[in-house]
Parts: C-alpha cells; structure tokens; sequence
C-alpha cells in the first residue's frame, strides 16, 4: 500500500505570493493533519481534517487554511507568504490507532 | 502554553552502548507520549508510543514514563550507526487527538 503522499517536493516562491500544498492520505485514513517544520525545530501542528470537518487548528495566522475533499485528500493554503513561512510542511494520515503516519513533506523556501 | 523540553545535543555514544534520550512537559493533564525518529532530511517515524507509568519494551528501544516528574525516556541498547538520527518526543491530551505537541528534537550520533 502507498503511504501518505504529498505534492510538491520542493517549491520556491518569493513574498507576498500564494501556495496551495497537497495530501493524499493511507488508503482507508479519513484523518489529515498538518504539520510546519521550521529547520532545527520540532513540528508544530497546523490543522486537523476528519470527514471533510475541521478538528483542530493550531496557532498560525488566518493566511493559513486548508480543506478535506470527499476522498480524504487534502489541500494547504497559504496566503501573503512571509520570509518565515519557509519549513518543511508535513501531511500526516491516521487511522483508529494512536500512530500518525506522515508523509514526505513539501519543502517550501520563500525569498 | 505546552511545553515539551529535550536536549537537543548533539548525544555521542559508542557503536553497542545503551543511548539515554529524555524528554519533560508542561502540562499535566497529558495522556499519551510518542518518540519518533527523524533522519536528515526525511519525515518523522513513529517507534514507540506509551500512556500508562512505567517501561515498555519493543526490540532494542524501551520508553519510560513517569507522570508524577512529568518525565519520558528512550533508551537505544546495543546502538547501531543507523540508529544516527534526530529523536523527536511528542505529547497530547488525549489517546487518538492527532495534536501533537512536539520537543525540537535530541540530535543522538552513534560512534562506529
């Protein structure tokens, strides 16, 4: 089975411009969570997604949001990129155990 | 806020020895507790998750866990080079809530 996957890789932009980052969770996890890894930092929790319903946000600015389609997959938005919105973002997926299985993450460098 | 403390490192021990990775938090009402491992450049992977006080043993890792010190340990025996990696501790409320409050990480090199 393919674990979580996520879109882009790798992706420049420069302030003020808009990114638009993708999930596709474990087939048969309905759960998706978002996470911002800032270099030499833990990650941070960005929002939860369950059955296309918010669960949970964590404490980032309104610039950030996000959806779940009817297919569990799932879309990250960020408006007015800032120099400090570089990270890794990660996707992570879970079924009805404790384990969350993130992806690969997309690294985004804003210049 | 949450907080979760770890020593970020960098942790040297020797190929074979037992590496000691600590963790505390803030807040007392958390439930579950998760390390997960992070090489360069890669996503974090699950190794052990633990909610009731005391050890729990899986392979060559034992979690501990002591609620009342507010305090969570990963010992690595018989470490091997592959086990070089960033270790990440991880709290939250609640078995399932998918918050994750995160320390920034023990940087541990295991010396050949």
């Amino acid at each position: 089975d393919a674990g979580v996957t996520q879109s882009p890789t790798h992706l420049i932009k420069t302030r003020g411009q808009q990114v638009t980052l993708r999930c596709s969770p474990i087939s048969g996890h309905k759960s998706v969570s978002w996470y911002q890894q800032v270099l030499g930092q833990g990650p941070q929790f960005i929002f939860q997604y369950y059955e296309k319903e918010e669960r949970g946000r964590g404490n980032f600015p309104d610039r950030f949001s996000a959806r779940q389609f009817p297919n569990y997959s799932s879309e990250l938005n960020v408006n007015a990129l800032l120099l400090g919105d570089s990270a890794l973002y990660l996707c992570a997926s879970r079924s009805h155990g404790a384990e969350l299985f993130f992806g690969s993450g997309t690294q985004l460098s804003v210049l | 806020q949450k907080e979760v403390e770890q020593n970020s490192g960098p942790l040297s021990v020797p190929e074979g020895a037992i590496a000691s990775l600590n963790c505390t938090y803030s807040d007392r009402g958390s439930q579950s507790f998760f390390w997960y491992r992070q090489y360069s450049g890669k996503s974090p992977e699950l190794i052990m998750f633990i909610y009731s006080n005391g050890d729990k043993e899986d392979g060559r890792f034992t979690a501990q866990l002591n609620k009342a010190s507010q305090y969570v340990s990963l010992l690595i025996r018989d470490s091997q080079p592959s086990d070089s990696a960033t270790y990440l501790c991880a709290v939250t409320d609640y078995f399932g809530n998918e918050k994750l409050t995160f320390g920034t990480g023990t940087r541990l090199t295991i010396i050949p």
